[in-house]
């Protein structure tokens, strides 16, 4: 089975910090994902990552950034939390190789409360 | 950014009833996934379709790949309390990329 974890389940942090989530998957996937999920506004992209030291921009990035040091290890990072990045954000992975091996697995997703 | 017309957005049925959502998109697309959420936890993946026409089984969940490529069907027989949850279809774009639905909240009346 595929497992994708996440490093906290719940988060709260002041306004201006510097915020570390960390995914980490256990099975080899190339492609990791950043998402975050509001009321009203479903699953939003934030970043992705195929390969070690690779990273694309997603649908909103702004606010955001990203590492990907090691293959299983996929970190999101909140330079300066403000309020408006109050949500849950979700982690998922993905193999590339054939249709079948793309599917996203998602993590338990950590709930941010930025004060 | 893109997302997929699911619906209904919520529903209520009773136990042991048939449920039908559907999501529908006006790009084409050459995966479609579907997940449940229960509150608090992440997406779980339920089913995965990979072909226009492909009809899959898990259990008592069955989801179809519309042949235009542009919609998916899932359909819960004979509900149970632990279906409640929110349901969400994926589309796939591009090499990486997925695009979401809205969710259809399920609540299951005993």
């Amino acid at each position: 089975d595929v497992k994708v974890t996440q490093s906290s389940r719940y988060l709260v942090k002041r306004t201006g910090e510097k915020v570390f989530l960390e995914c980490v998957q256990d099975m080899d996937h190339e492609n990791m994902f950043w998402y975050r999920q509001d009321p009203g506004l479903g699953l939003r992209l934030i970043y992705f990552s195929y390969d070690v030291k690779m990273k694309e921009k997603g649908d909103i990035p702004e606010g955001y950034s990203v590492s990907r040091e090691k293959k299983e290890r996929f970190s999101l990072i909140l330079e300066s939390a403000s309020t408006n990045q109050t949500s849950m954000y979700l982690c998922a992975s993905s193999a590339s190789q054939g249709a079948k091996m793309e599917t996203q697995y998602f993590g338990p997703g950590t709930r941010l409360l930025v004060l | 950014g893109q997302q997929l017309n699911q619906s209904p957005q919520s529903m209520f049925i009773q136990e042991g009833e048939d449920v039908s959502m559907n999501c529908t998109s006006s790009s084409i697309f050459n995966t479609w996934l579907w997940y449940k959420q229960d509150p608090g936890e992440g997406p779980v993946l339920l089913i995965a379709l990979y072909k226009a026409g492909e009809l899959t089984s898990n259990g008592r969940l069955t989801a179809q790949f519309g042949i235009t490529r542009k919609d998916s069907f899932l359909n819960i027989s004979a509900s149970i309390p632990s279906d409640v949850g929110i349901y969400f279809c994926a589309g796939k774009t591009g090499t990486y990329k997925y695009i979401f639905g809205t969710g259809t909240r399920l609540k299951v009346l005993a």
